[in-house]
């Protein structure tokens, strides 16, 4: 069985540039999940999906964060413009449900110049 | 908003076992309590999940205390693949009010 796919896994942007993720979820897991992780630390949730509803995006900055999953399945996080505090790890995760277990894709690693 | 609290590092040898505990003072009734493993440039990799009581699988050992305030992950005969960052993951709340805290996660190193 595939796991998580994230694409870019890095990427190198100049800072005001606009950035985009994907995340393609294991198949069949209806949760889909966007984290940050800076350098040392944990995982922290940006937004959290039931199917196609974002139902938990309280920590996604909406001046400059954006996402979406489209039908449901395939996810895309977006960032415009992107600040030089952007840069970190971006960690995609699926689940079959919200109280199932999280299997996390490889991450993209963004560097903001 | 449930918090966690873990040590920020652990020595060990070889061969030995080793015992990393997470403290996760408001997880809710229904809460279960995961760990991961993060090694570098990898995303968290799941080890174990659990509720109550005692986990056991083919990698670690989970012990829940019954007030389930806390929560204990055992390696046994850790090697020195097994150096990485461990981290518990508890929920607090359903639906749109749930809330997905990480700890701080605590850094393994395994020397030979």
């Amino acid at each position: 069985e595939a796991g998580v796919v994230q694409s870019p896994r890095y990427k190198i942007i100049e800072k005001k540039q606009p950035v985009a993720f994907w995340c393609n979820p294991i198949s069949g897991h209806n949760t889909l999940y966007w984290y940050l992780q800076n350098l040392g630390q944990g995982p922290e949730l940006l937004i959290r999906y039931e199917n196609e509803e974002a139902v938990d995006d309280s920590q996604l900055p909406k001046d400059r964060f954006s996402a979406e999953r489209l039908k449901g399945v395939d996810s895309t996080l977006k960032i415009q413009p992107a600040e030089l505090g952007d840069s970190a790890v971006y960690l995609c995760a699926s689940s079959l449900d919200e109280m199932d277990t999280q299997y996390f894709g490889p991450g993209t690693r963004l560097t903001v110049l | 908003l449930a918090k966690t609290t873990q040590p920020i590092s652990m020595d060990s040898y070889e061969g030995q076992e080793v015992n990393i505990t997470c403290s996760h003072n408001n997880i809710a009734t229904n809460d279960y309590i995961t760990w991961y493993q993060q090694f570098p440039s990898q995303g968290p990799r799941f080890i174990i999940q659990g509720y109550k009581t005692k986990v056991t699988n083919e990698v670690a050992s989970l012990f829940i205390p019954a007030d389930r305030k806390s929560s204990t992950l055992s390696l046994p005969r850790v090697s020195l693949s097994d150096t990485a960052v461990y981290y518990c993951l508890v929920g607090d709340g359903l639906g749109s009010a749930r809330q997905l805290t990480f700890g701080s996660g605590t850094q393994l190193t395994v020397l030979p």
